[in-house]
C-alpha cells in the first residue's frame, strides 16, 4: 500500500525568503508520480507541481520546485520568493493507479 | 478555460437523511474521482470511474453509492446520513485513468449533517 508522510504540521517563512516542505513515501509500484497540491482558505485544491518517477529532472514551476530522491523515497517542495499568496495548506501526495493518496498537510504560514 | 462544476456548493442534511452530490467533469475528461474530506484532514479517495464503470473504490462506506452517467456526469448518493459524514466532498476529473495525467478538482460540496 502507498503511504505518504509530512513531517511538518505547520511551517513559517518570510516574505521574499525561502521555505522547504518536506514528505517522504512508499509505494510498491514502479512507475508512479509524485506531486504537491497547495489547498488555500477558499478550500479549492491546486495543482502546484507534478515530478514522474521515472524522470531525473526535478520538476520546477516559476518559484516552485522540488527535491526528488528516488531512492531515499523523498520528494520535498522549495518555495522561493515567498509570497502572502503563498499562504495555505500544502499536501504532498503520490498516484500511481489513478486515485491520489495523500499526506497529512502541511500549513504555511507567510510572515509580511 | 472550463472547469469541473459541483453542485450544491453547500447541503445541510439531518441525520438519516439521504443526499445527492453532483459533479460535471471538464469537457472530453472521461474519468471521475471522488474525495471526501473531513475537518483538518486530508483528502481520502472513495471510488472512481472510468467511461461509465467503476474503476476503484477507496474508503467508501456502504451508505454511499455513486455512477457516472452517458454524458460523463457523476453522482455521489449518500444515505443514512451520520454526523461524522459532514466533510467537503470533491470531484476531479482527468483525462484517461492512467496515473500520470492531472486530475483537476472541483470547488467542492461541503456537506453538514446535523
Amino acid at each position: 500500500a502507498q503511504t505518504v508522510t509530512q513531517s511538518q504540521p505547520e511551517m513559517s517563512v518570510q516574505e521574499a525568503e525561502t521555505v522547504t516542505l518536506s514528505c517522504t513515501y512508499d509505494t510498491s509500484e514502479s512507475d508512479y508520480y509524485l506531486f504537491w497540491y497547495k489547498q488555500p482558505p477558499s478550500r479549492q485544491m491546486i495543482l502546484v507541481i507534478r515530478q514522474e518517477a521515472y524522470k531525473q529532472q526535478n520538476a520546477t514551476e516559476n518559484r516552485f520546485s522540488v527535491n526528488f530522491q528516488k531512492a531515499a523515497k523523498s520528494f520535498s517542495l522549495k518555495i522561493s520568493d515567498s509570497q502572502l499568496g503563498d499562504a495555505a495548506m500544502y499536501f504532498c501526495g503520490e498516484g500511481s493507479q489513478g486515485n491520489l493518496i495523500f499526506g497529512k498537510g502541511t500549513k504555511l504560514s507567510v510572515k509580511p | 478555460a472550463a472547469g469541473v462544476i459541483q453542485s450544491p456548493r453547500h447541503l445541510i442534511k439531518e441525520k438519516r437523511e439521504t443526499a445527492t452530490l453532483k459533479c460535471y467533469p471538464i469537457p472530453r475528461h472521461d474519468t471521475v474521482y471522488w474525495y471526501q474530506q473531513g475537518p483538518g484532514q486530508d483528502p481520502q479517495f472513495l471510488i472512481s470511474f472510468y467511461e461509465k464503470m467503476q474503476s476503484d473504490k477507496g474508503s467508501i462506506p456502504d451508505r454511499f453509492s455513486a455512477q457516472q452517467f452517458s454524458d460523463y456526469h457523476s453522482e455521489l448518493n449518500m444515505s443514512s446520513l451520520e454526523l461524522g459524514d459532514s466533510a467537503l466532498y470533491f470531484c476531479a476529473s482527468s483525462l484517461s485513468r492512467a496515473g500520470y495525467n492531472e486530475q483537476f478538482f472541483g470547488p467542492g460540496t461541503r456537506l453538514t449533517v446535523l
